[in-house]
């Protein structure tokens, strides 16, 4: 089965600090990947996807990803932190890339706490 | 208007009580899905539909049922509401270029 680790629970910065959110993921075949964000209150917005080619994916908001197949990792980046980057971000697994199915499975999330 | 809505946003229940959360979606999509958000725990699979006639359950779907009435209506049913079914439910859909697409969320507390 699937699965997917984000290894930080928390992650404090400061504005204007680069940001790496770390995530690992566990599947058989090619995974497609998402990482999404969540803000207070809020549902979920896909900040990038990957499915093939390029292994650096670019998203919204400045956040790029890079898929590293040798570490089974996706991790999540950022130049400069903006205090409107706090919020909860997960990182997803599809299965579609092996059934089909198209079920995700999420991280348990990584909370972002930017400080002025 | 958003492209996929839940109703209600916020409900308040006793144990023991029916309850439907609704979701409907304006994008045309046949995939529909069910998650629960728990903190620490992300979003888990409840229940998932390819279209109309197909139903499929998730990770945890003991003590949930859902219906698809038409392909733009997904419902979650609690049929004996229980206080660990308390969490933050999430209805999404799926293009056919495999990316979910969520609601806003359904906030439930189970006294």
């Amino acid at each position: 089965a699937q699965s997917v680790t984000q290894p930080d629970i928390h992650i404090t910065v400061s504005e204007g600090a680069s940001l790496e959110l770390r995530c690992n993921y566990s599947y058989g075949a090619t995974p497609y990947l998402f990482w999404y964000v969540q803000s207070p209150g809020q549902g979920l917005q896909l900040l990038l996807k990957y499915f093939s080619g390029d292994t650096l994916v670019q998203g919204i908001k400045g956040f790029e990803a890079e898929f590293k197949r040798s570490q089974s990792s996706f991790n999540l980046r950022k130049p400069s932190v903006h205090w409107s980057d706090a919020a909860e971000y997960f990182c997803a697994v599809d299965d579609a890339g092996g059934t089909s199915y198209g079920k995700l499975t999420f991280g348990q999330g990584t909370i972002l706490t930017v400080h002025p | 208007d958003a492209d996929v809505t839940q109703t209600p946003r916020n409900r308040i229940t006793k144990t023991g009580k029916r309850i439907m959360l609704e979701c409907s979606q304006t994008k045309g999509h046949d995939r529909m899905y069910w998650y629960r958000q728990d903190p620490g725990l992300g979003l888990r699979l409840i229940y998932y539909s390819f279209d109309v006639k197909d139903i499929n359950k998730g990770e945890i779907s003991d003590g949930y049922s859902v219906s698809r009435q038409a392909q733009a209506k997904f419902s979650l049913s609690l049929e004996s509401a229980i206080p660990n079914q308390t969490a933050l439910y999430f209805c999404a859909t799926r293009s056919p270029n495999n990316e979910q697409f969520f609601g806003p969320g359904t906030r439930l507390t189970v006294l």
